[in-house]
């Protein structure tokens, strides 16, 4: 089956304590990107990759870190969360040329 | 300025009432998807309209772009509560890798 797979699916922390949220997909495709959504603000994108190593900053960057060794992996780095990063967090997956994007079920992140 | 404006930001409606949500720009755009997002989970595509004035029809939903390719609307007939979530129109950027999300109108279908 065709998907994109985020863990975990909730997390609560505490301000400064490294996390890390994994995303996979299997389909293949080029492109991932990470999204925030909070309310009144809708989603918001984090950072994305175009290809293996080819990673750029979305609109709000600040705070994370993105890394892409594999082209299934695209894992989503806060060094030292604090809680205004508290969301819910959106992984997602293109392939190139194609305009659908296929995203993951989410990760909740409460940062206290 | 939001790149994507959608209207209404909220709407609760009555099983088997009719609505329309729009999404509005001022930018031309070469497609234009909508997705629905249930609670608790991640957006999913409902369809992708390409032609200025193209009307796809999902079912109950009919989905129109706007003759200049600057907009597009929602129209569900006869509303079900499997209808209610939030419904987001999205673009994409040059090259066609970046995805850029409108706020959403977030539906209440009332039994």
């Amino acid at each position: 089956e065709a998907q994109v797979t985020q863990n975990p699916r909730y997390l609560i922390t505490v301000t400064g304590k490294k996390l890390t949220v994994t995303c996979s997909q299997n389909m293949n495709h080029e492109y991932m990107s990470w999204y925030r959504q909070d309310p009144g603000l809708g989603l918001r994108q984090i950072y994305y990759s175009m290809n293996v190593e080819v990673t750029d900053k979305g609109d709000v960057p600040e705070g994370y870190k993105v890394s892409r060794k594999e082209k299934r992996n695209f894992p989503l780095i806060l060094e030292s969360p604090s809680p205004n990063q508290t969301s819910l967090y959106f992984c997602a997956s293109k392939g190139q040329g194609r305009a659908e994007a296929f995203f993951g079920q989410g990760t909740r992140l409460t940062v206290v | 300025t939001q790149l994507l404006e959608q209207s209404p930001q909220f709407l609760s409606i009555q099983e088997g009432e009719n609505l329309t949500v729009y999404c509005n720009s001022s930018s031309v755009f070469s497609s234009l998807q909508w997705y629905r997002q249930e609670p608790g989970e991640g957006p999913v595509l409902l369809v992708t309209v390409v032609t200025g004035g193209e009307v796809k029809k999902l079912k109950r939903l009919t989905f129109q772009f706007g003759d200049a390719r600057k907009d597009s609307s929602l129209h569900i007939t006869a509303a079900q509560p499997g209808d209610t979530g939030l419904y987001l129109c999205a673009v994409s950027g040059a090259g066609s890798y970046q995805l850029t999300f409108g706020k959403g109108t977030k539906l209440s279908v009332i039994p």
